[in-house]
């Protein structure tokens, strides 16, 4: 079945505390993106990569880190979490930047 | 950051009502126009992707219109069920940013 998978779905956290959510696709696709998602806010892009080894910021890349060494996974890193990170994230993937994006489950996330 | 807005935000109508969204987006620099349904506890999923100045995209109920000249799109569902209930967002991917930018949804409750 071609999905999105992220992990963990739901995370409680304290400030400082370094944490990965996972993502991975198995669709083969070139472009990966991660979102965050706050009430009364669209989805906004965090950082995006267009192929292995290739990242870059989005709208609001402050406090994350990410990286992508391989193909289908793409995971996002916060080296130091803070309460403003608390967050729904969602991971997407598509053939193109300008193309469909294909949603993992989400992650919601919170710090305190 | 690009500005998308979608208006109303929220909408309640009737089991068997029709109804229409909008979505506004930079006339300048267009290269594609996403639409997404999403149910709560779910991700989003794709409804369209257009990319034709006066394209119309039709999926069962619901069709959307694109009029990229004056940047804006609509999104209609004719004779609107429960199960539409879900918040539809829009995305605009400009040609310059070759970014997708989302609004912030139009949440959307059917009464039965």
């Amino acid at each position: 079945e071609a999905q999105v998978t992220q992990n963990p779905r739901y995370l409680i956290t304290v400030t400082g505390k370094k944490l990965t959510v996972t993502c991975s696709q198995n669709m083969n696709h070139e472009y990966m993106s991660w979102y965050r998602q706050d009430p009364g806010l669209g989805l906004r892009q965090i950082y995006y990569s267009m192929n292995v080894e290739v990242t870059d910021k989005g709208d609001v890349p402050e406090g994350y880190k990410v990286s992508r060494k391989e193909k289908r996974n793409f995971p996002l890193i916060l080296e130091s979490p803070s309460p403003n990170q608390t967050s729904l994230y969602f991971c997407a993937s598509s053939f193109t930047s300008a193309g469909e994006q294909y949603f993992g489950p989400g992650t919601r996330l919170t710090v305190t | 950051i690009l500005n998308v807005e979608q208006s109303p935000q929220s909408l309640h109508v009737q089991e068997g009502d029709s109804t229409n969204f909008t979505c506004s987006f930079p006339s300048s620099n267009f290269y594609a126009l996403h639409w997404y349904r999403w149910e709560t506890a779910k991700s989003p999923e794709a409804l369209f992707v257009m990319t034709l100045n006066g394209d119309e995209k039709k999926k069962g109920r619901i069709s959307a219109t694109l009029n990229t000249k004056e940047g804006y799109s609509y999104l209609y569902i004719k004779g609107s069920q429960p199960e539409d209930s879900a918040t539809y967002l829009c995305a605009f991917f400009s040609g310059s940013a070759r970014q997708l930018t989302f609004g912030s949804g139009t949440q959307l409750t059917v009464l039965p």
